[in-house]
């Protein structure tokens, strides 16, 4: 089955420690994106990238880092220099043919 | 710049009764346009999109939406709703020219109640 994966879903972390989320994809797309999901906020687009090796920063950058070595690897970074980083954390892909982004399902982060 | 709105945070209805969820968006230039469907803890799914043609499209689950482009709207409707639509919608537009970036909405839960 083609799709995109995400783990763990359930993630918990102390305060001041880096943590990386994982985003598989075997869809054989070349886009893949992150957002961040707050309550009553809709998506927040952290980073993109639209090919191995390259990656922009979305509207909010600031705390986190990506790579982008493999075609179906877009892992994120979420470093302790991230002052509010408790979300709900989704991973997307986009094929070159198609209009539309595909999602996987999900990390949800707790930082105590 | 692109921005999406659905003024309704909270829409609750009734089984079987009729629901539209608005969408209103503001772009310099021709969009995209897109709603999407999500489950608690899940990720999100496509419902429909608009890319061009006829203004009326359908979707999934029996939703359908229409594009206006004078208003700038793309909401979505459904003639009788299940307890099951019970879920969060998002609006989303992406830029013809630079299609790889999206905008949502804020989201609009819709509670069907019994």
């Amino acid at each position: 089955d083609g799709g995109i994966t995400q783990s763990p879903k359930y993630l918990f972390r102390k305060e001041g420690q880096n943590v990386t989320l994982s985003c598989e994809q075997n869809l054989n797309h070349d886009a893949m994106y992150w957002y961040r999901q707050d309550p009553g906020q809709g998506l927040r687009l952290i980073y993109y990238s639209q090919i191995v090796n390259d990656f922009q920063k979305g509207d909010i950058a600031e705390g986190y880092s990506v790579s982008r070595e493999k075609k179906e690897s877009f892992p994120l970074t979420v470093t302790s220099a991230q002052k509010n980083p408790t979300a709900f954390y989704l991973c997307a892909s986009k094929g070159d043919g198609s209009y539309e982004q595909y999602f996987g399902p999900g990390t949800r982060l707790t930082v105590t | 710049a692109q921005s999406v709105t659905q003024l309704d945070s909270q829409v609750p209805v009734f089984e079987e009764a009729p629901v539209e969820l608005r969408c209103n968006y503001s772009s310099s230039v021709s969009v995209y346009l897109f709603w999407y469907v999500q489950y608690p803890n899940q990720g999100l799914q496509l419902l429909l999109k608009y890319l061009s043609g006829s203004t009326l499209v359908k979707g999934i689950n029996g939703f359908e939406a229409e594009f206006n482009k004078s208003q700038t709207s793309f909401h979505l409707r459904k003639p009788s709703v299940h307890i099951s639509d019970t879920a969060e919608y998002f609006c989303a537009v992406s830029p013809i020219r630079n299609f790889n970036k999206f905008y949502f909405g804020s989201g609009t839960k819709l509670n069907v109640k019994p």
